[in-house]
């Protein structure tokens, strides 16, 4: 089955305690992206890749670091996490990038609270 | 400043009438313009997607048309069903120095259908 899978689901930390969220897709995809989603803010970009060992940043990539170094997986760094990092994080990936109807797959998000 | 604007945060359509949700843009550099939808708890789901060479672009129920002069693009679904309850997200690429990557999100609009 085609999917976007993220690790944890739920994590609840504290301010300055290094983590990482992995993500990780299993169809062969070159593009990869981490987003957050606040109230009232909707889905902010954080990340991109358009391919291994290429990363881009998004509209807020301070406080975050990424790291694709195969393709399958783009996992998200937060190496001092704040309380204003506390949202819900979605990983995506597509075949080529976001355009030209390349069906962008979402995971399930992890809902991360820094206290 | 926001780029890409979803004024209407909630929308209430009876079953069987027009859904029509609005998006704005601020920046001509977008090229490329995408909707996706979301339920609670899952990530969100690619809907329809438009090219900026086009003033409109059908799959079944869902049309979206743009207005590149107004900076204005609309997501029509007719008929409306329960099933279509959601927040929609309108995103933009930009088509700067050749990025395929950097998409910016709306903040959404969440759309109730009445049985």
């Amino acid at each position: 089955e085609a999917q976007v899978t993220q690790n944890p689901r739920y994590l609840i930390t504290v301010t300055g305690k290094k983590l990482t969220v992995t993500c990780s897709q299993n169809m062969n995809h070159e593009y990869m992206s981490w987003y957050r989603q606040d109230p009232g803010l909707g889905l902010r970009q954080i990340y991109y890749s358009m391919n291994v060992e290429v990363t881009d940043k998004g509209d807020v990539p301070e406080g975050y670091k990424v790291s694709r170094k195969e393709k399958r997986n783009f996992p998200l760094i937060l190496e001092s996490p704040s309380p204003n990092q506390t949202s819900l994080y979605f990983c995506a990936s597509s075949a080529r990038g976001a355009r030209k109807g390349d069906t962008q797959y979402f995971g399930p998000g992890t809902r991360l609270t820094v206290l | 400043d926001q780029q890409v604007k979803q004024n209407s945060p909630s929308l209430s359509v009876q079953e069987g009438r027009i859904s029509i949700l609005n998006c704005d843009y601020t920046n001509s550099m977008f090229d490329y313009f995408l909707w996706y939808k979301k339920y609670p708890a899952e990530g969100p789901t690619f809907l329809i997607s438009i090219s900026s060479i086009k003033d409109k672009n059908e799959d079944g129920r869902f049309t979206v048309f743009l207005n590149k002069s107004a900076k204005h693009l609309s997501l029509h679904i007719v008929p409306s069903q329960p099933g279509d309850s959601a927040v929609y997200f309108c995103a933009a690429i930009l088509n700067y120095g050749g990025s395929q990557g950097n998409l910016i999100f709306g903040k959404g609009t969440k759309l109730s259908v009445k049985p």
